[in-house]
């Protein structure tokens, strides 16, 4: 099965700073990669699909990059409502898909 | 506007048993894949299950194959998710969550899960 290696687990940071995440596929998966962002007592929320594309309703200072086994979740000028755990996903193949382990985003 | 409703957690004993359903509306049905996702306490999100439109390709996270089974019914706009012998382990908060396929340069398609339900509690004591 695919691993996704997603860093940091946490990181801290003030509004208006640009964030980066990363996640390293175990095995080159294209651009089979999707971004969440989970809050406490909520759903989970799609913020980018196929690595790249900005899922509808999403604020353009989310960005995503990548393909084949690197991947990343940029937010540009982080704001309040930034404040959220983020899981990257890798859905190639449809035998198994796997998430990455979460990334905390605090304010610093 | 798509909704999704799960029931059925609890408290169960370990080695029990439980059927989680999730009630779908807001959009057809029968023309998406469907899937079941958890979060233990503390934890991550953790893929468990995808079905088909027509129920008949499904596809488990290992560590749960042989425990746990994913069903549909669409003439009742249901999704379900059974889990046998439970461990403290299979404590979570479940999740119902509709699957996209995305064209990407109308070539191929990547899913990605663009709803989900808030979630079912399954508390796993004795």
């Amino acid at each position: 099965d695919i691993q996704m290696t997603q860093s940091p687990s946490s990181l801290s940071a003030s509004v208006g700073d640009r964030v980066t995440i990363t996640c390293r596929a175990s095995q080159n998966i294209k651009n089979y990669v999707n971004w969440y962002q989970h809050k406490p007592g909520k759903a989970p929320k799609l913020l980018i699909y196929a690595a790249s594309s900005l899922q509808s309703g999403v604020p353009s200072r989310l960005s995503g990059s990548g393909s084949g086994t690197d991947f990343a979740l940029t937010i540009s000028s982080l704001q309040p409502e930034d404040f959220a755990t983020y899981y990257c996903q890798q859905t190639y193949g449809a035998l198994e898909w796997t998430f990455g382990q979460g990334t905390k985003v605090e304010i610093k | 506007e798509v909704q999704l409703v799960e029931s059925g957690g609890g408290l169960v004993q370990p080695g029990g048993s439980l059927r989680l359903s999730c009630a779908a509306s807001g959009f057809i049905f029968s023309n998406y894949w469907m899937t079941w996702v958890r979060q233990a306490p503390g934890k991550g999100l953790e893929w468990v299950a995808n079905i088909k439109q027509d129920g008949n390709e499904k596809y488990y996270v290992g560590s749960l194959k042989g425990r746990v089974t994913i069903s549909r019914d669409n003439a009742r706009n249901s999704l379900y998710l059974q889990v046998n012998s439970l461990r403290a382990e299979d404590a979570a908060v479940y999740y119902c969550a509709r699957i996209t396929y995305y064209y990407v340069g109308a070539t191929y398609e990547v899913p990605g899960i663009d709803y989900w339900g808030q979630g079912t509690l399954v508390t796993v004591s004795s």
